[in-house]
């Protein structure tokens, strides 16, 4: 089971909004709406930002949204601020023998 | 509050043994699934392993199939990774994870993880 791809590197300006893509196949992320995303700053644990492509967990500001077009998520980011800078990666339900896989990660700088 | 502690990780030599235990409190770890995922040092997140929350069932990511194995003991609250035929490149820092309450059973929450070394 290959990694999902997604962008090494994302930046913008406070304020502005930006998206990161997640893609797959078939098999994971245009067959199920089971995608999840993760936040990571360095050094520390990963914080889940989104489930089933949409949905956001309490406690996490509605400035992060997600959705899904076929074989390829997203997250958006929009109002960024400085404390979005970090790393974030996608993990889907796959329909192969090993159920569950990690995008390659994205790097968020706020310029 | 969830809380997930990971330890049992260090230095072992390639082809060494090694157990990991991640001890739960906060939640219902009877009824939960659970997951290993790894970092490798600079590198991304792997999935490496999930266990059913009555371990009836376990899956392995292609890497460490056949290498690893995880178990728990709901008695105890306590999640397991028993790692053998250790490699370099199973260096990492390793997470133990919490599935969430939708029917993925992608994890929700995560430990902080314990570092794995494997050198000669």
């Amino acid at each position: 089971q290959s990694a999902l791809t997604q962008p090494a590197s994302v930046s913008g300006s406070p304020g502005q909004s930006i998206t990161i893509s997640c893609t797959g196949t078939s098999s994971d992320v245009g067959g199920y709406n089971y995608v999840s995303w993760y936040q990571q700053h360095p050094g520390k644990a990963p914080k889940l930002m989104i489930y089933d492509v949409s949905n956001r967990p309490s406690g996490v500001s509605n400035r992060f949204s997600g959705s899904k077009s076929g074989n390829t998520a997203s997250l958006i980011i929009s109002g960024l601020q400085a404390e979005d800078e970090a790393d974030y990666y996608c993990s889907s339900y796959t329909n192969s023998s090993t159920p569950y896989v990690f995008g390659t990660g994205t790097k968020v700088t706020v310029l | 509050q969830v809380q997930l502690v990971e330890s049992g990780g260090g230095v072992v030599q390639p082809g060494g043994s090694l157990r990991l235990s991640c001890a739960a409190s906060g939640f219902s770890f009877s009824r939960n699934g659970m997951h290993w995922v790894r970092q490798a040092p600079g590198k991304g997140l792997e999935w490496v392993a999930f266990i059913r929350f009555d371990g009836s069932k376990k899956y392995y990511g292609d890497s460490v199939s056949g290498r690893f194995t995880i178990s728990r003991d709901n008695h105890k609250n306590t999640l397991y990774l028993q790692m053998s035929s250790l490699r370099l490149d199973d260096t990492a820092v390793y997470f133990c994870a919490k599935e969430g309450y939708t029917s993925s059973s992608l994890p929700d929450y995560w430990g902080q993880g314990t570092l794995v070394t494997v050198s000669s």
